[in-house]
């Protein structure tokens, strides 16, 4: 069974700094996602990692992915207020599409 | 906007109740996936269909059923709802006819509450 695991679960950091949330999966996948999900809303899709060594980088935000590691990371340069969210990081299953999600990271930034 | 509808917004209902969520999916997409978002188990996929055919099941209850219609539509029925199936319900869509498609959007949810 695919279990996934992120920490941290929360995060409180100040504006400017930088930090990274770790996603750890038990079990061999070609394919990783990053979504952020602010409060009572649906979830927005942020990276999508299909190989060992992916790097995508989208403003303050970058993900990797090493799939000998079954690790993904993802990096937030210069928090600011607007990156406060949950992000979910979510494995897709060899024998299909379906995603087994982490258990999510609350970040807040503070001003 | 993902272009996944899901209707209605909110729904609250008695336990014992049986009710039924909507989802369209993006135009094209052949695949729908319903996720199930609550506080004991997070986030959870219950049921895949692609095309109209059940695809893959995941930890979806007895009292719950879905299925997906000719137009790609897809119903997610609750049946002898409990307190405990109070949550966000989210339909999600991919695969797009001639495009291979990793990627699955979401829908806005359907918040269920039971009393």
């Amino acid at each position: 069974e695919l279990k996934v695991e992120q920490n941290p679960l929360f995060l409180s950091m100040q504006e400017g700094k930088n930090y990274t949330i770790y996603c750890n999966y038990s079990t061999t996948s070609d394919r990783l996602y990053w979504y952020r999900q602010d409060p009572g809303k649906s979830l927005e899709s942020l990276f999508v990692l299909l190989s060992n060594g992916a790097v995508k980088q989208e403003g303050r935000l970058m993900a990797s992915l090493d799939t000998k590691a079954r690790l993904s990371t993802l990096h937030i340069t210069a928090a600011v207020h607007d990156l406060s969210a949950t992000y979910f990081c979510a494995v897709a299953g060899n024998a299909g599409n379906m995603l087994t999600f982490g258990g999510g990271t609350r970040l807040m930034v503070k001003p | 906007d993902s272009g996944v509808t899901q209707t209605p917004k909110h729904l609250i209902t008695a336990t014992g109740q049986r009710v039924t969520l909507r989802c369209s999916p993006r135009s094209g997409d052949l695949s729908v996936y319903w996720y199930q978002q609550s506080l004991d188990q997070g986030l959870q996929f219950l049921i895949q269909y692609y095309n109209g055919e059940e695809r893959a099941k995941g930890n979806i209850l007895e009292r719950f059923s879905a299925q997906q219609f000719p137009d790609l539509h897809s119903e997610l029925n609750l049946s002898s709802l409990e307190l405990g199936d109070s949550a966000l319900y989210f339909c999600a869509s991919s695969n797009r006819v001639g495009t291979p498609s990793v990627e699955q959007f979401f829908g806005p949810g359907t918040r269920l509450t039971v009393l």
